[in-house]
């Protein structure tokens, strides 16, 4: 069965600095598709960022970028400059070949404090 | 364009009732699939529907069950509810390919409280 892993419960960042949040992925599929969806408060689930796993290059999105190790499978989230906005919860979700279906990780809150 | 939209936004229900949630997808979107957010088993996926056939089901037991209408909109159902179905249901559409991974928009969810 596919599974996603974010070991970070919780994280915490000053404003306008750097922040890395971890994601973990196990799959079988050569062909799937990788994502960031953050969560705030309203509980609206937003897309961030979206990486197609046979591309190598790694996908970025204004202040928010990806580092997708596909050997390793892996594939954290950098948000640069961080904002006060981008507090909320944050899951990487993956998908199997020829479907749909995410499969999300646990979530890590992240806390943007000024 | 306007985005997921999803109602009822909240509802209330005894155990042994059931329950109708329905959600209407982004225009020109004919997937739509369903989650179940819950503080201890986090997201997981309930169903995908595509040109009103279920193309993908999760691990729910068979009181979960859903469609899809012509126009793409969707509803789900669940009888008898138990009070572990509490829970933030969410909704999600994609244009949908065939080899999947499109991104899905999802709406702002229905939080459905059982007593």
């Amino acid at each position: 069965a596919q599974t996603v892993t974010q070991s970070q419960p919780e994280m915490s960042v000053q404003e306008a600095e750097t922040v890395t949040l971890s994601c973990t992925y196990d799959t079988s599929e050569n062909n799937y598709y990788l994502f960031w969806y953050k969560q705030p408060p309203s509980r609206q689930m937003i897309l961030v960022i979206r990486q197609e796993a046979y591309k190598q290059q790694n996908a970025t999105e204004n202040r928010f970028s990806v580092n997708f190790q596909k050997a390793a499978k892996s594939f954290s989230l950098k948000i640069s400059d961080s904002q006060l906005g981008d507090t909320a919860m944050y899951f990487c979700a993956s998908t199997q070949g020829g479907s749909e279906k995410l499969v999300f990780g646990k979530g890590t809150k992240l806390t943007v404090n000024p | 364009k306007a985005g997921v939209t999803q109602t009822p936004r909240y509802l209330i229900k005894t155990r042994g009732q059931q329950v109708t949630l329905s959600c209407s997808p982004i225009s020109g979107h004919r997937s739509v699939s369903w989650y179940q957010q819950t503080p201890g088993q986090g997201l997981q996926f309930l169903f995908e529907y595509f040109s009103e056939t279920q193309r993908n089901k999760g691990n729910f037991p068979g009181r979960f069950s859903g469609r899809q209408f012509s126009n793409s909109r969707s509803e789900m159902n669940v009888s008898t509810l138990e009070l572990g179905d509490s829970a933030l249901y969410l909704c999600a559409s994609s244009l949908t390919s065939p080899s999947g991974g499109d991104t899905q928009y999802f709406g702002p969810g229905t939080r459905l409280t059982v007593l």
